[in-house]
């Protein structure tokens, strides 16, 4: 079965430090992996694309990582804002007719003052 | 820039009542999507609709019935609400592209609460 874990459900930080989520897959056949930022009350939005040849991408303070031979994909989140408290949603494409998402369920990140 | 924008953000319905979730993007794009998100669980895809004219089932299509009006339009209706349906629901759209590395676009959501 297609799954998506992700560790830890949530996470609080105080601001300017860094952390890291965690996202297990067990998609296949793979086709990419994306991270997005759900702030309350929005849709999500992409902060990552990755496919299976990629092992990193940045974007700003926003780093992802894949290793597609365990299946495992971080986010490194560095000097972290007050802004960057949301949830973190990893998504894996399965190769489909219609290109599969499955999604995780989110670590929920505070970041404190 | 609206992106995707849906309507109606809040809704409260009655068991049994129906309505209509719209969604409309302005980014040209081919396909458009429904997702419901609960608690602890990721993103659910409802019904798709792959280019205009098209609707195929997602994973959880049972209660829903779609529509593709136009490129622009996809809308989302629940003939006889329960309360197994209150979710958020959030409408998306991407450009065509089997296995692409095309992003997908999010609507802001609608919060549905069926009492």
């Amino acid at each position: 079965k297609n799954q998506v874990e992700q560790s830890p459900q949530s996470l609080i930080i105080l601001e300017g430090k860094n952390c890291t989520l965690q996202c297990n897959y067990t998609v296949s056949p793979f086709s990419n992996l994306r991270w997005y930022k759900q702030d309350t009350g929005r849709g999500p939005v992409s902060l990552t694309i990755m496919t299976f040849s990629e092992n990193t991408k940045s974007n700003g303070r926003y780093t992802a990582t894949l290793d597609a031979d365990t299946k495992q994909s971080s986010l490194h989140i560095t000097a972290s804002q007050l802004s960057d408290s949301a949830s973190y949603i990893c998504v894996v494409s399965a190769l489909s007719g219609y290109n599969k998402l499955i999604f995780g369920a989110g670590t929920r990140l505070a970041v404190h003052p | 820039n609206a992106g995707v924008t849906q309507t109606p953000k809040f809704q409260v319905l009655k068991t049994g009542q129906s309505m209509t979730l719209q969604c409309a993007q302005d980014m040209n794009h081919n396909s458009m999507y429904w997702y419901r998100q609960d608690p602890g669980m990721g993103l659910r895809l409802i019904y798709y609709s792959a280019s205009e004219g098209t609707t195929d089932k997602g994973e959880v299509p049972n209660g829903y019935n779609v529509s593709r009006l136009n490129k622009r339009e996809f809308s989302l209706r629940l003939e006889s609400a329960a309360p197994s349906q209150t979710s958020v629901y959030f409408c998306a759209s991407s450009e065509v592209g089997g296995t692409a590395n095309y992003g997908y676009t999010f609507g802001s959501g609608t919060r549905l609460t069926v009492v």
